[in-house]
């Protein structure tokens, strides 16, 4: 069946360090989403993409798409301790569920 | 907040029990989605109501039931409950969810069940 795989599964940063979590799917998706969850939180809708090549931006984020529309990458910019939690990857391929990769906890020590 | 309630906020029940766990919907949206967050599988999608109607199931148990009633507030229903069924369950819900995993959903604070 479809599956999302999300890397790494935990990355501990200093505060003002890059971060990047990727994903990929053992399939060609119609569209990506990106949630964040912030710990004893609920999921929060980031962006969505949709187009092969696609790439976009929120303030020091940035969310690309592959061009096969298998992988995806966020990047995060200068974090801060606001950016703490876990990054969740959902992938749609038509005719099935949204799959969720099994998330990227980030922490941020000051 | 996102505009979606789940009640209770935490469960606590013994194995073999039954329990109704509720979520109101975003005022305005028809689709209403349940997923499963536990440590090992992460988030398990389970099913999707769409206006009343059944759209798309996914990981869902047979001891799992679920409906959307006329209001489109929605429960989830779990029974012969197992230690493996502690987990979050959360309701997200979206505009319209014609075309699922399409739309943004917006997730309510979850029910955190425990069964002893």
């Amino acid at each position: 069946g479809q599956q999302v795989m999300q890397i790494p599964q935990y990355q501990h940063v200093q505060e003002g360090e890059d971060f990047t979590t990727y994903c990929n799917s053992s399939t060609t998706l119609s569209n990506i989403q990106w949630y964040k969850q912030r710990p004893g939180g609920h999921p929060v809708f980031l962006i969505q993409l949709v187009k092969s090549g696609e790439v976009k931006k929120q303030k020091r984020l940035t969310f690309q798409f592959g061009e096969a529309k298998k992988n995806s990458s966020l990047h995060i910019t200068a974090t801060q301790t606001t950016d703490v939690g876990t990054y969740f990857c959902a992938g749609y391929q038509a005719g099935t569920a949204l799959i969720f990769g099994k998330g990227t906890t980030l922490s941020v020590s000051s | 907040d996102s505009g979606v309630t789940q009640t209770p906020k935490h469960l606590i029940t013994a194995t073999g029990q039954r329990v109704t766990l509720r979520c109101s919907p975003r005022s305005g949206d028809l689709s209403v989605y349940w997923y499963q967050q536990s440590l090992d599988q992460g988030l398990q999608f389970l099913i999707q109501y769409y206006n009343g109607e059944e759209r798309a199931k996914g990981n869902i148990l047979e001891r799992f039931s679920a409906q959307q009633f006329p209001d489109l507030h929605s429960e989830l229903n779990l029974s012969s409950l197992e230690l493996g069924d502690s987990a979050l369950y959360f309701c997200a819900s979206s505009a319209r969810g014609g075309r699922l995993g399409q739309e943004t959903q917006y997730f309510g604070p979850g029910t955190r069940l425990l069964v002893l």
